[in-house]
């Protein structure tokens, strides 16, 4: 099992540019999700998804859109990239239920400049 | 709603230290508690879990008690080694409000030094 996994690693975008990153599981978990984390300020959520097709607003999702058209990924998109998006994302999954503990991918580490 | 407290870091030891770094929370229903490590560089991983008062967690040579009566659950180590330098988030789910969605703490920040 390749676990979670996310694409790009690295992405450094202009300001107003537009990207697409993916995450990717292979454990058929059925909760997703989009944080971001910025020096100091732990984990932030963005956007996260109870199954396909659905989607759901985190703590701050302004400038973020997500789409779960298929199980196993789970995409985040910025429309039009401003320098306050430069930070880590990190992809996460976990089986529904309260007990059972979050996957995380390795991050992309995004530079909007 | 949910909440989760962590000790302010960073926290700075001596190799074969004893470590202790203090979460305690807010929750409604019955919470699962978790304590996740993150090395440089990496991604979030879980380091033990306890889903049920009373309930020890415990993984390399870390262990963290679900204390229902205190709402805490302090992770503790008896002697850290330089590869336990890491950021430490504590976390819960309830399975009231909303268990979809986790809720961390702010992490801390443990720097091991020979």
């Amino acid at each position: 099992n390749a676990g979670v996994t996310q694409t790009p690693k690295f992405r450094v975008l202009k300001t107003g540019q537009s990207m697409t990153l993916l995450c990717a599981q292979d454990m058929n978990h059925e909760y997703m999700y989009w944080y971001r984390q910025d020096p100091g300020m732990g984990l932030r959520l963005i956007h996260y998804s109870v199954g396909e097709g659905t989607t759901a607003k985190g703590e701050v999702p302004d400038g973020y859109n997500v789409s779960r058209l298929k199980k196993q990924n789970f995409l985040l998109g910025l429309e039009s990239a401003a320098p306050s998006q430069t930070s880590v994302y990190f992809c996460a999954s976990r089986i529904a239920g309260a007990v059972y503990e979050q996957y995380f991918g390795p991050g992309t580490r995004l530079t909007v400049t | 709603g949910n909440s989760v407290t962590q000790m302010e870091g960073p926290v700075t030891l001596s190799e074969e230290a004893f470590l202790t770094i203090n979460c305690t929370y807010t929750a409604t229903g019955y919470p699962s508690l978790f304590w996740y490590v993150q090395y440089p560089g990496e991604g979030l991983q879980l380091l033990l879990k306890a889903t049920k008062a009373d309930d020890k967690g415990s993984n390399k040579g870390f262990e963290a008690t679900y204390r229902k009566e205190t709402t805490s659950f302090h992770l503790e180590k008896g002697s850290v080694q330089v590869s336990d330098s890491a950021v430490y988030f504590c976390a819960l789910t309830s399975d009231s409000g909303g268990y979809q969605k986790v809720t961390f703490g702010t992490g801390t920040k443990l720097q091991v030094i020979p």
